[in-house]
């Protein structure tokens, strides 16, 4: 079955500590995005990918990395400079970013947790 | 900038019909998505607008005005299982063809 795989589903972090949060596609799709999503809050776009070997910042990239090495793949790596990361992450993708008529597709997400 | 605005909560019992409105400004629209987002799941693509007029697609409907800068996504002959967030999100040339911005969510709940 094609989709999108967020992994792990759930993840803690220490204070001061890096983590990377996985994002699978095998739907063959050209473009790819990351948001955070708060309780009351809509989702907020981090960063997105509309090809392989580049990416574009969001609305709040801040103490976020991101790499699209591979047209699969799009990790997320939170780092200790993102202030107040506790959210709930969702990776989506589109079949591409040249018709407005793709819905973005959504993986199951990843809910990171600060210790 | 972009502005979209839905009710935070809404209430309707089974079997009932309900409408869930969302408002936007944009400076270049391009689309309407609604979504359909159970609690701690990923959100699941319902319908799409471009054009004015209403979408049909099983009990779910869904409508555009774009000189009023409006949509509404109707729900009909509910069910206990259509108890979720509905998100409205909007696509804006001005923000490159990729991207959408999203609603804060309307929770509905269903009660028998």
């Amino acid at each position: 079955d094609g989709g999108i795989t967020q992994s792990p589903k759930y993840l803690f972090r220490k204070e001061g500590q890096n983590v990377t949060l996985s994002c699978e596609q095998n739907l063959n799709h050209d473009a790819m995005y990351w948001y955070r999503q708060d309780p009351g809050q809509g989702l907020r776009l981090i960063y997105y990918s509309q090809i392989v070997n580049d990416f574009q910042k969001g609305d709040i990239a801040e103490g976020y990395s991101v790499s699209r090495e591979k047209k699969e793949s799009f990790p997320l790596t939170v780092t200790s400079a993102q202030k107040n990361p506790t959210a709930f992450y969702l990776c989506a993708s589109s079949m591409t970013f040249r018709v407005s008529n793709q819905p973005q597709h959504f993986g199951d997400g990843t809910r990171l947790s600060i210790l | 900038g972009q502005n979209i605005d839905q009710p935070t909560e809404m209430t309707a019992t089974e079997g009932a019909i309900v409408q869930i409105n969302c408002t936007y400004q944009t400076s270049g629209f391009n689309g309407l998505f609604w979504y359909q987002q159970h609690a701690g799941e990923a959100p699941t693509f319902l319908s799409y607008n471009v054009l004015d007029g209403l979408e049909e697609k099983g009990r779910f409907s869904s409508f555009l005005s774009r000189s009023k800068g409006y949509s509404y996504l109707l729900l009909k002959e509910l069910q206990m299982k259509d108890s979720a967030s509905y998100l409205c999100a909007v696509r804006d040339q001005a923000r490159g063809y990729s991207t959408l911005t999203f609603g804060k969510g309307t929770m509905l709940l269903v009660s028998p």
